[in-house]
């Protein structure tokens, strides 16, 4: 049963750029969240995706944005790249029932230069 | 505002010292908390969950934790650490603003067990 999936690993871009980070749910799971986590703090939300639409949004700009495919993957999109956007991007997945556990995939860690 | 908040920014532990790190949040309604450790290179783990009923939740590796509702607590707790316990560990709640939830966490507490 694979869990949840990440790519890339790791990114390095530039300020100004844009970058698309991809994620695959666990089997099973119908409901992407996507987390953003600076060095040194915990997880913050950034949005939640179900049905392909987005549910939930925390307090990001709209520079990030997102999108679900019918296959339950997911990929979130971040437009002209600042310093302050390096961070470890955390994927999340889960079951609509809401009080189930989110899964957590190995993150994408994105350098801005 | 809801939050989570952990006031153990790093923990240095002796092996076989007990360990309680501390999670206090803020917010009322139905309570969801988790405890979640992320050991070093590898990706968020869930070690534990607290829903309803008993207070008192076991999880993996030999660690539990007391939800206290007069205290707005949820701390976590293991008898006796090991070296393969360093990790961060992050105390989340879960915030059912929207159709579905999304986890506030801390800001995660760093444990260092000494062999």
């Amino acid at each position: 049963d694979a869990g949840v999936t990440q790519s890339p690993t790791h990114l390095i871009k530039t300020r100004g750029q844009q970058v698309t980070l991809r994620c695959s749910p666990k089997s099973g799971h119908d409901t992407v969240s996507w987390y953003q986590q600076a060095l040194g703090q915990g997880p913050q939300f950034i949005f939640q995706y179900y049905e392909e639409e987005e549910r939930q949004r925390g307090n990001f700009p709209d520079r990030f944005s997102g999108h679900q495919f019918p296959n339950y993957s997911s990929e979130l999109n971040v437009n002209a790249l600042l310093l302050g956007d390096s961070a470890l991007y955390l994927c999340a997945s889960s079951y609509r029932v809401t009080q189930e556990t989110q899964y957590f995939g190995p993150g994408t860690r994105l350098l801005v230069l | 505002a809801q939050s989570v908040s952990q006031h153990n920014h790093h923990v240095i532990l002796s092996e076989a010292a007990s360990l309680e790190l501390g999670c206090n949040y803020s917010y009322g309604g139905t309570v969801n908390l988790f405890w979640y450790v992320q050991y070093p290179g590898q990706h968020l783990q869930l070690l534990l969950k607290y829903f309803s009923g008993d207070p008192l939740v076991k999880g993996i590796k030999g660690f539990e934790a007391e939800f206290i509702k007069s205290k707005f607590s949820f701390n976590l707790r293991k008898p006796s650490v090991q070296w393969s316990d360093t990790a961060e560990y992050f105390c989340a709640g879960l915030d059912y603003g929207g159709s579905q939830g999304n986890l506030i966490f801390g800001k995660g507490t760093k444990l260092s067990v000494k062999p």
